[in-house]
C-alpha cells in the first residue's frame, strides 16, 4: 500500500465550478500537509501548507485535513482556466525532513 | 532571496551513456537538498537527500548516484543510463531549521533512447 494515495484524474470542469481534490494516507505520524501546483514542464510550487487537522483558507483555495480519517482535501472556488495544472498533495512527519508526495491530479478548467 | 538553479532543462541520452545533472542553491546556507524523479501518474519519488557536504542518503536502489561537493551544490549522476531512467528529475531544497515547504527547481526532462 502506498503511503499517500491520490487519484491521477484527469478531472475536467467548466469555468466557475467548485473543484474538490483529495488524498488519503496511511502513516499516522504525518503532521504537516501541503498542496503543490505544477504547470506542465515546470517544478511544483506550494499552494497551501497546514499543520494537523482543520481548515485553512487562502483566497479561492481551502485546504482541509481530517487526521482521524487520514484524509485531506483542497477546494478551489470559482475555478479559472489558469487553474489548469497538476495538483500534488504532500505530507511529512513532525521532523519534517522527508516529504512524501501523492501521484498528482491533472485538472482541466474549460472556458 | 533564495533561488534554485537546475540544468539542463532537457536532455536526450543514449542507453549506456553517463549522466550528470547539476543543481545549485543561492541565498541560503546549509540547506537540505533533495533529488526527486517524477513519472507520469506516479508522483514524485524521492531518490536522494543530503543534510550536508558529502552526506548522501539513498532512498531507492538503482544505478543512479548523488554527490554534494559543496554546501549549495547537488549532483545526480549515472555511469550507464538505462531506458527506465527516463523521466522528469527535480531538485529541491528546504531550510534545515524546521518543517517548512520544499522549493523546487524547474526540472530536467531526461529521455534515454
Amino acid at each position: 500500500q502506498k503511503e499517500v494515495e491520490q487519484d491521477p484524474g484527469p478531472l475536467s470542469v467548466p469555468e466557475g465550478a467548485i473543484v474538490s481534490l483529495n488524498c488519503t494516507y496511511s502513516n499516522s505520524a504525518f503532521q504537516y500537509f501541503m498542496w503543490y501546483r505544477q504547470y506542465s514542464r515546470k517544478g511544483p510550487e506550494l499552494l497551501m501548507y497546514t499543520y494537523s487537522s482543520g481548515n485553512k483558507e487562502d483566497g479561492r483555495f481551502t485546504a482541509q485535513v481530517d487526521k482521524s480519517s487520514k484524509y485531506i482535501s483542497l477546494f478551489i472556488r470559482d475555478s479559472q482556466p489558469s487553474d489548469s495544472a497538476t495538483y500534488l498533495c504532500a505530507m511529512s512527519d513532525a521532523g519534517g525532513f522527508k516529504t512524501i508526495f501523492g501521484a498528482g491530479t491533472r485538472l482541466f478548467v474549460k472556458a | 532571496s533564495q533561488t534554485i538553479h537546475q540544468w539542463p532543462a532537457t536532455l536526450v541520452q543514449p542507453v549506456g551513456s553517463p549522466l550528470s545533472l547539476e543543481c545549485t542553491v543561492e541565498g541560503t546556507s546549509n540547506p537540505n537538498l533533495y533529488w526527486y524523479r517524477q513519472a507520469a501518474g506516479r508522483g514524485l519519488q524521492l531518490l536522494f537527500y543530503s543534510v550536508g557536504i558529502g552526506q548522501i542518503s539513498s532512498e531507492v536502489p538503482q544505478n543512479l548516484s548523488a554527490s554534494r561537493p559543496q554546501d549549495r551544490q547537488f549532483i545526480l549522476s549515472s555511469k550507464k543510463l538505462l531506458l527506465s531512467d527516463s523521466g522528469f528529475y527535480l531538485c529541491a531544497w528546504k531550510p534545515n531549521t524546521g518543517n517548512t515547504e520544499a522549493f523546487f527547481g524547474q526540472g530536467t526532462r531526461l529521455t534515454v533512447v
